[in-house]
């Protein structure tokens, strides 16, 4: 079993629509957690962190956790063309970080 | 702004050439990570150190070695390059892996031919 899981895609959804990601870990001793944005040939870099339970907004982008169920996802409202990018889900815990294989997104104009 | 530098873009290297990729990051950083990114598998961590001198191995630390004589350097090596170490590397860093995000360089693509 993968420790950080993600749906490869690609998840399609028109300009102006809400983009929802979703990803779910298996240590439960994670602490802390990380979207990122890749862009094709780009490293990643980081659009949101989420450390307690509940949502947490930044402009277009939620990202909600549920460590009971070890659930984490992204939204992204009003979704632009420029959104089109491969998101990456990490969890943080002792020392390292854990990345999944990434969402493609693609935003239909 | 964190910066985290990796010494080369593109890199070709011919099979059995022992290879050196060096990283920099200039945040005073505790914790630095060398990833290995391929199409489907995601990133994949290599190796990291948490202190200057300090290394653990990550998930596929085979055919690999790090070197961290400073707090600011990170070098991963190649002891002999082989055809399945043609990937994209990441060098990464952060304060803190609790709390700390993680910012990583621009990549540095390898081809072993």
């Amino acid at each position: 079993q993968k420790e950080v899981e993600q749906n490869s895609g690609p998840l399609s959804v028109p300009e102006g629509a809400i983009a929802s990601l979703n990803c779910t870990y298996s240590d439960r001793g994670s602490q802390s957690f990380f979207w990122y944005r890749q862009y094709s040939g780009k490293s990643p870099e980081l659009i949101m962190s989420i450390y307690s339970n509940g949502d947490k907004e930044d402009g277009r982008f939620t990202a909600q956790l549920n460590k009971a169920s070890q659930y984490v996802s992204l939204l992204i409202r009003d979704s632009q063309p420029s959104d089109s990018a491969t998101y990456l889900c990490a969890a943080g815990g002792y020392q390292k970080v854990t990345f999944g294989t990434g969402t493609k997104l693609q935003v239909i104009p | 702004d964190v910066k985290v530098t990796q010494s080369s873009r593109y890199l070709v290297k011919r099979t059995g050439e022992k290879v050196f990729l060096e990283c920099v990051q200039d945040m005073d950083h505790e914790n630095m990570f060398w990833y290995r990114q391929d199409p489907g598998l995601g990133l994949r961590l290599i190796y990291f150190s948490y202190d200057v001198k300090m290394k653990e191995k990550g998930d596929i630390p085979e055919g690999y070695s790090v070197s961290r004589e400073k707090k600011e350097r990170f070098s991963l090596i190649l002891e002999s390059a082989s055809t399945n170490q043609t990937s994209m590397y990441l060098c990464a860093s952060s304060p803190s892996i609790i709390r700390g995000q993680v910012h990583f360089g621009n990549g540095t693509r390898l081809t072993v031919t």
